[in-house]
């Protein structure tokens, strides 16, 4: 089974809109992080914003802000009056507990090729 | 501050063959992790080093192997190559002297390298 589900392949949004991208997770660890990664087609992957499992509020960054619902399982982005330079792929991620102290393993869902309209 | 720095950018290597890439870690990052990315099965966690030591490792075959220096600069190898290696190799550093979100280690991820097998 899939542990970070991204149901949109491409999205499109009208510049200065508010877009949402959707990302559920599926995992039986009390203590995870969600994080959300931009790629650019240069391909560097860019780190928008992060939800830890504990954190009460939802995370905000910016233009970005982190719509947390744990009891639905889901951890859906929204990018606030998008840009030209908003067009790229959108990577929802996991890290599930700490295994030992290991930070590099992240689980990524397929993506979302979000294009923003002039 | 300099980013994660990946060499080379790009390759073309034939079946058989081996190939050696290399990540050099934000200044102070001790933990660097690589992932394989491609358009069939996404991003994909290959292995995660810290302070010169494999902490943990993903689904990969043996022809995958990696390694991390002293200045914690690290080298990923592939040998024999096939025409499924083909793909965007990451590499992302994290570490104490890195970007922490609300209590996360953020990766930050170097602009990979592309290899092609031809």
């Amino acid at each position: 089974a899939q542990k970070i589900t991204q149901t949109q392949p491409g999205m499109f949004v009208q510049e200065k809109e508010a877009v949402t991208l959707d990302c559920t997770y599926d995992t039986s660890d009390p203590s995870y992080g969600l994080f959300w990664y931009k790629q650019p087609s240069s391909g560097e992957m860019i780190f928008l914003i992060y939800q830890g499992s504990y954190d009460q509020q939802n995370a905000t960054e910016g233009r970005y802000s982190l719509n947390f619902q744990k009891a639905r399982k889901s951890a859906n982005l929204v990018i606030s009056a998008s840009q030209l330079g908003d067009s790229a792929m959108y990577f929802c991620a996991m890290r599930e507990g700490t295994h030992g102290g290991s930070q590099g393993n992240l689980i990524f869902g397929k993506g979302t090729k979000l294009s923003v309209k002039p | 501050k300099a980013g994660v720095t990946q060499t080379p950018r790009y390759l073309i290597k034939t079946r058989g063959q081996q190939v050696t890439l290399s990540c050099s870690p934000i200044s102070g990052h001790r933990s660097v992790s690589w992932y394989q990315q491609t358009p069939g099965q996404g991003l994909q966690f290959l292995f995660e080093y810290f302070s010169e030591t494999q902490r943990n490792k993903g689904n990969f075959p043996g022809r995958f192997s990696g390694r991390q220096f002293s200045n914690s600069r690290s080298e990923m190898n592939v040998s024999t190559l096939e025409l499924g290696d083909s793909a965007l190799y990451l590499c992302a550093s994290s570490g104490s002297s890195g970007r922490y979100h609300s209590g996360a280690n953020v990766l930050t991820f170097g602009a990979g390298s592309r290899l092609t097998v031809l």
